[in-house]
């Protein structure tokens, strides 16, 4: 199997907080994991593409400074949002990659971020 | 943008195969085709994926066209609990996944 986790599932936070997301892989080693924002009513945007040991690469509008990314271990990775607004309120989902033919990403059940 | 066009919305009924189609006509040489599905308030569950052989595993099967420039992931018999967002998706290895809108499947009774 291939199982990500993510914790927490929800959280509720005050502007101008931080919150940190985790993503585990669970039965594999992940050689990169992936973090996504959705919208309501929309579909999964990528923001980032995170590799054990080094600096992750943002795609275009995501701000790295407010979105902080940790990638400690090939089974964690972290996302920190600095300073939430309420714009920031979405669902948050990571995936990882697990190494083989094709190298199909397996996704976390996501996490349900409200800024009030 | 995504790299795959898919119709917006199907239905089928309980039991019967659902033929969820996909174009890709500028997929290269090394992208793999990948669906994934999503339910409500959970993350993409993968399905399958393949390069240009069809695949089959206990979830679904995937028809490729020989041109590459189509796919079609058949769910062969369709239960309600089959019913979410199925996306399409082309990609090196894995990589960079552009998620489109992905295409409705409501399964009824």
């Amino acid at each position: 199997g291939a199982v990500v986790s993510q914790h927490p599932s929800r959280v509720i936070c005050k502007s101008g907080t931080s919150v940190k997301i985790e993503c585990r892989s669970l039965d594999f080693q992940a050689t990169t994991m992936f973090w996504y924002r959705q919208f309501p009513k929309q579909s999964l945007m990528l923001m980032a593409t995170s590799n054990e040991g080094s600096k992750a690469t943002y795609e275009q509008g995501v701000e790295k400074d407010k979105f902080l990314i940790n990638h400690a271990s090939l089974t964690l990775s972290t996302l920190t949002v600095t300073s939430a607004h309420p714009e920031d309120s979405s669902f948050y989902i990571c995936s990882a990659t697990k190494p083989g033919q094709g190298n199909e990403q397996y996704f976390g059940p996501g996490t349900r971020l409200t800024v009030t | 943008d995504a790299k795959t066009t898919q119709p917006t919305s199907m239905d089928c009924a309980e039991g019967r195969a659902a033929n969820l189609p996909c174009n890709h006509s500028t997929i290269s040489g090394n992208e793999y085709v990948y669906w994934y599905r999503q339910i409500h308030s959970q993350g993409p569950q993968y399905i399958i994926h393949g390069l240009k052989n069809n695949e089959t595993n206990e979830m679904a099967s995937l028809i490729i066209t020989e041109d590459r420039k189509s796919s079609t992931l058949i769910l062969p018999h369709a239960t309600l609990r089959d019913t979410a967002v199925y996306y399409c998706i082309v990609s090196v290895y894995g990589q960079n996944f552009v998620f489109g809108p992905g295409t409705r499947l409501s399964v009824l009774p």
